[in-house]
């Protein structure tokens, strides 16, 4: 079954701004790991972040985690028409590595 | 970094036949696999874990019978989808979490680049 929730479900924006994707899970997790998917394709991943972590950067990327309201954020600044993909958390519980995916966010990126 | 394939990418077959696709970790061992599906437009659902040596552990509601999982070895482990049916078809993505081997162990999970079945 599904761990969390993603909000919003789909975002459009215009090239340059940032993009901004909330993820809320339900149990005490690991880590929660951020992915990219292109339509019809595999996984990419983009970011860990551990559960005693509460902020990294990669890049454009920066992800936040709130464990108190076990809650993320992925934060893409400055997008490009090539960000455009579905991104999707996925949280990992203690003792018990099987990653759970949120539903998604489906990011447009307009030139 | 690792590198998690499947074989075949895509597979088109009839009802009532059966389709095995592979999953492989190409420079590192898995002592654990994971299979997913994904329905257009919907996230991953987790279908079974599997660990090298030993049976899958299904998810509550997925037939251990029609979906049978084997993780012979330490880079590999197939699902094969048995008298596949229409509403069979779907995105299947087999994962990977690499054997912790004296380097530092990583809690990420190497993913496939998925096989689309479609069952007509």
């Amino acid at each position: 079954s599904q761990q969390g929730e993603e909000d919003p479900q789909a975002l459009s924006i215009q090239e340059g701004e940032n993009a901004t994707m909330n993820c809320s899970y339900k149990t005490s997790i690991n880590n929660l790991q951020w992915y990219r998917q292109n339509s019809g394709r595999g996984l990419v991943h983009l970011i860990l972040i551990r559960s005693n972590e509460r902020e990294k950067h990669s890049g454009r990327l920066r992800v936040t985690l709130d464990t108190s309201k076990k809650s993320s954020s992925l934060l893409i600044t400055a997008s490009r028409a090539a960000d455009t993909a579905s991104y999707f958390c996925a949280t990992a519980p203690f003792n018990n590595n099987d990653m759970r995916f949120g539903a998604g966010t489906r990011l447009t990126v307009k030139p | 970094g690792a590198v998690v394939s499947q074989h075949p990418s895509w597979v088109i077959c009839k009802s009532g036949t059966s389709v095995k696709i592979e999953c492989r970790s190409l420079d590192f061992q898995a002592t654990t696999m994971f299979w997913y599906r994904q329905f257009p437009k919907q996230s991953l659902m987790l279908m079974a874990t599997s660990n090298e040596g030993s049976k899958a552990t299904y998810e509550q509601g997925v037939e251990k019978d029609k979906f049978l999982i084997n993780h012979a070895s330490l880079t590999l482990s197939t699902l094969t989808v048995t008298s596949a049916h229409p509403e069979d078809s779907s995105f299947y993505i087999c994962s990977a979490r690499e054997r912790s081997s004296g380097r530092p162990s990583t809690d990420t999970q190497y993913f496939g680049p998925g096989t689309r079945l479609t069952v007509l």
